[in-house]
């Protein structure tokens, strides 16, 4: 079975610019969460997606947004640039939404804003 | 402070020793305990899933669980050189909106 796919691996921004990343879960799932992992802060938290719905959302401003398309696919945009959202976005995908349904990582998207 | 607390290391010991990770954590609602792995450049893989409380095995990973102290721990016997990356530890509660609190990560390395 095809694990979580995020596309692309490593992106080169300027500030104020606007990026999507895109993430295929494996298949049959039906939830993505997206977080942000930083050497300081670890991993946060974003958003979840199930059914196309944003059924939770972390403590990120505005500028961070998402979607999720009716086969699963799931995309996250930001707008505006800033440096500090040098990260790596990490995509996770489970076959529910349910607080205890484990979560399968992709190898995430390397963003780097200059 | 934050959460969960996970010392960041790093960790390098000798290749068959046991090693030992811990987190501690605040929030006592939490009960679904998880710890994952990270190899470089890559997203994180999940090892070990326990609910409340207890021991759980599996092979060479032991990860054992303490609510009343609010402390969870990763063992791993026979440590080998394909066990070095970050490991993170995660949990959740069952009412919050966060899927998942992660630990910032312990970086291990095993030494031939």
């Amino acid at each position: 079975k095809a694990g979580v796919t995020q596309t692309p691996r490593y992106l080169i921004k300027t500030r104020g610019q606007q990026v999507t990343l895109s993430c295929s879960p494996i298949s049959g799932h039906r939830s993505v969460s997206w977080y942000q992992q930083t050497p300081g802060q670890g991993l946060q938290f974003l958003f979840e997606y199930f059914s196309e719905t944003q059924r939770n959302k972390g403590n990120f401003p505005g500028r961070f947004s998402g979607r999720q398309f009716s086969n699963s696919r799931s995309e996250m945009n930001v707008s505006t640039l800033e440096l500090g959202d040098s990260a790596l976005y990490l995509c996770a995908s489970s076959p529910s939404s349910s607080y205890n349904s484990p979560l399968h990582f992709g190898n995430g998207t390397r963003l780097t804003v200059t | 402070q934050k959460e969960v607390e996970q010392d960041p290391g790093p960790l390098s010991v000798p290749e068959g020793a046991i090693v030992s990770l811990n987190c501690t954590y605040s929030n006592s609602a939490f009960q679904y305990f998880m710890w994952y792995r990270q190899y470089s450049r890559k997203g994180p893989e999940l090892l070990m899933y326990t609910y409340s409380s207890g021991n759980k095995e599996d092979g060479r990973f032991t990860a054992q669980v303490d609510k009343s102290s609010k402390y969870i721990s990763l063992f791993i016997r026979d440590s080998q050189p394909s066990d070095s990356a970050t490991y993170l530890c995660a949990m959740n509660s069952n009412f919050g909106n966060e899927k998942l609190t992660f630990g910032t990560g312990t970086r291990l390395t095993i030494i031939p």
